[in-house]
């Protein structure tokens, strides 16, 4: 089985700061790694993934994560946020093989002030 | 093309009320997906269909059942709801290819009191 922890359930920062988002992740198989996104009152949409080959993975709107093996770490990181960027972040495993059905992160919440 | 669709979007049923939540692709992928979301405890999964005429347990299934009606549609029902059902409930999709995009329904918001 696998679990994932995200350590901050919010962040606040201002606009045009730098973020990370930090995910840990454990598993005893090859697993996918994702982050998705919830804006208010939506459902999920996938920002990123990694799946294999180069460690650093871009997203959509200026999003990256870097997967650290060694760590079991999957952090996401914004070089400069928007007010748009507000909304909630999940990380999500899931297996490379069996049911594929993705295990989340509590989540976190992103709050980018003015 | 819709995406994923969910009805309703919210609902208020009394303690021991049933319903049904419905969930419909067009995107004509395998498997489908139920998920709950809680405050802080993201989502978890009820029941999953790998492909039409199969489904399976999640992590959280007692009081749920599910129906793979056909490719398209995968329906959640409450059979006797209580509130510890409260939740925000999301259907998902991916083809059932490796590697996995999941897309998500709308959601729905339920209230058990």
């Amino acid at each position: 089985a696998q679990s994932v922890t995200q350590l901050d359930s919010q962040v606040p920062v201002f606009e045009e700061a730098p973020v990370e988002l930090r995910c840990n992740y454990s598993s005893s198989v090859s697993v996918y790694l994702f982050w998705y996104v919830q804006y208010p009152n939506q459902g999920l949409q996938l920002l990123l993934k990694y799946l294999s080959g180069s460690t650093l993975v871009k997203g959509i709107n200026g999003f990256e994560a870097e997967f650290n093996k060694s760590q079991t770490s999957f952090h996401l990181r914004k070089p400069s946020v928007h007010i748009s960027d507000t909304a909630e972040y999940f990380c999500a495993v899931s297996e490379a093989t069996g049911r594929r059905a993705l295990t989340f992160g509590s989540g976190t919440r992103l709050q980018v002030q003015p | 093309n819709a995406g994923v669709t969910q009805t309703p979007k919210f609902q208020v049923l009394k303690t021991g009320q049933s319903m049904t939540l419905q969930c419909a692709q067009d995107m004509n992928h395998n498997s489908m997906y139920w998920y709950r979301q809680d405050p802080g405890m993201g989502l978890r999964l009820i029941y999953y269909s790998a492909s039409e005429g199969t489904t399976d347990k999640g992590e959280v299934p007692n009081g749920y059942n599910v129906s793979r009606l056909n490719k398209r549609e995968f329906s959640l029902r409450l059979e006797s709801a209580a509130p510890s059902q409260t939740s925000v409930y999301f259907c998902a999709t991916t083809r059932g290819q490796v590697p996995e995009t999941q897309y998500f329904g709308p959601g729905t918001r339920l209230l058990v009191l």
